[in-house]
């Protein structure tokens, strides 16, 4: 089955203490991109790939990193977590940079106390 | 900047009835695409139907159409028959194809179909 693969599901963790979101996809995209969800806000992009090693910044990244070793994988990195971290993170993944849409993993909901 | 706006936070529908839901955004580029997503209480994110700006036709998918209207800017999602199911968070979102391919989201409406 052709789909995007994000663990843990649910995350609790403390103010500090590095996390990491995994992120798989088993299609051969070449496109990932990480996107947070908060409520009146809608989703909003974290950082995106267009390739193996080629990544960027989108429009929330601070306290965030990624790297993309490989085409399937996307993991994302809290280094140091705070409150305001405290989200719903999707993966998502596309082929085309997302002109026929993206496949969406499952979520992940964050909460750093 | 290129935004998406939805101004009905929140909507609910009768079983069985249409509903649309209002989707207007902003973008100074000429190519792009617009998406209809459906998110359910499980929170997985579902493409429910997608148009090609420079296409006129709107877009259907058995219940679901939309209504593009390129120069207001406006790109509405029509629910016929709504079914139960249908009872999601829906959001509208649009890409161009030049830069980032960057999605930009709405902050969402919350449809709730009544039995």
């Amino acid at each position: 089955e052709a789909q995007v693969t994000q663990n843990p599901r649910y995350l609790i963790t403390v103010t500090g203490k590095k996390l990491t979101v995994t992120c798989s996809q088993n299609m051969n995209h070449e496109y990932m991109s990480w996107y947070r969800q908060d409520p009146g806000l809608g989703l909003r992009q974290i950082y995106y790939s267009m390739n193996v090693e080629v990544t960027d910044k989108g429009d929330v990244p601070e306290g965030y990193k990624v790297s993309r070793k490989e085409k399937r994988n996307f993991p994302l990195i809290l280094e140091s977590p705070s409150p305001n971290q405290t989200s719903l993170y999707f993966c998502a993944s596309s082929q085309t940079g997302g002109t026929y849409g993206y496949t969406f993993g499952s979520g992940t909901r964050l909460t750093v106390v | 900047a290129q935004t998406v706006t939805q101004s009905q936070p929140e909507m609910s529908v009768q079983e069985a009835e249409t509903v649309t839901l209002s989707c207007t955004y902003d973008t100074s580029e000429n190519n792009y695409y617009l998406f209809w997503y459906k998110q359910p209480p499980s929170r997985q994110m579902i493409l429910v139907i997608r148009q090609e700006a420079y296409k006129q036709q709107n877009a259907t998918e058995n219940r679901f159409s939309v209504n593009f209207q390129k120069a207001a800017k406006s790109f509405s999602l029509k629910i016929s028959d709504s079914q139960l199911g249908d009872t999601a968070m829906y959001f509208c979102a649009f890409i161009t194809t030049s830069g980032t391919y960057k999605y930009i989201f709405g902050t969402g409406t919350r449809l709730k179909v009544l039995a």
